[in-house]
């Protein structure tokens, strides 16, 4: 079956520090790759998304780049602001799904 | 407009309650989704509407009943609701299953509800 496995957190990093969680995935065929971010009390927005083998998704300093051959999608960002505290969910859709499958999501957490 | 709203924010229910959840989408997605989310958890899939029709329906309670009136609006009519029912629901649209892998997902803020 389809899965998205990510790195337990909490990640809890300084301010302007070098950010990577970690995201692998398994399915069928060829998944489109997502991340997304759910700030406190709201709900989850698109941060971006990868939709074939070395695509890069990237977005406010985030980038990820969708890698077939070890399948994984990671998050990095170079430097982390205290507005980045969030949890961040990994995602995928595969070709024939009807559903977006989730990881369990990992709380990050910036201090300044 | 490239929103999905939900109304209301916030709903604190009794058990012996009716009340209905509202999501409302103008972006022209043909098929529309309610999740449930407790806390410091991912989403769970509750319903798939695809056309307007139930296409999925993950062995949710009775207690749950959703509702799709036309291609913009999704409802969720609560009744005899149990406490563990109190989280976060979420409502999502995108293009029709199968092209949504394009565009991903876009979900609404959530209705907080709390089952007392």
């Amino acid at each position: 079956g389809n899965s998205v496995t990510q790195m337990e957190g909490p990640v809890t990093l300084s301010e302007e520090a070098f950010l990577t969680i970690n995201c692998t995935y398994t399915a069928t065929g060829y998944p489109s790759l997502f991340w997304y971010v759910q700030y406190p009390g709201e709900g989850l927005q698109l941060l971006l998304k990868a939709t074939k083998a070395d695509d890069k998704g990237s977005n406010k300093g985030f980038e990820a780049t969708y890698r077939k051959e070890t399948t994984s999608f990671h998050l990095e960002k170079g430097s982390v602001q205290v507005s980045d505290s969030a949890v961040y969910f990994c995602a995928l859709i595969n070709q024939a799904g009807t559903a977006l499958i989730f990881g369990k999501g990992t709380t990050l957490s910036v201090s300044s | 407009d490239t929103e999905v709203t939900q109304t209301p924010k916030h709903l604190v229910m009794g058990m012996t309650n009716k009340k209905s959840l509202k999501c409302e989408q103008h972006m022209g997605h043909r098929a529309m989704y309610w999740y449930k989310q407790k806390a410091k958890k991912p989403p769970e899939l509750m319903f798939v509407y695809s056309y307007e029709k139930l296409s999925i329906n993950e062995s949710v309670p009775s207690r749950f009943s959703p509702e799709c009136p036309n291609s913009s609006l999704l409802n969720l009519h609560l009744h005899a609701l149990q406490p563990e029912d109190s989280a976060l629901y979420l409502c999502a649209s995108s293009q029709l299953p199968g092209q949504g892998g394009q565009a991903g997902y876009t979900f609404g803020s959530g209705t907080r509800l709390t089952v007392v």
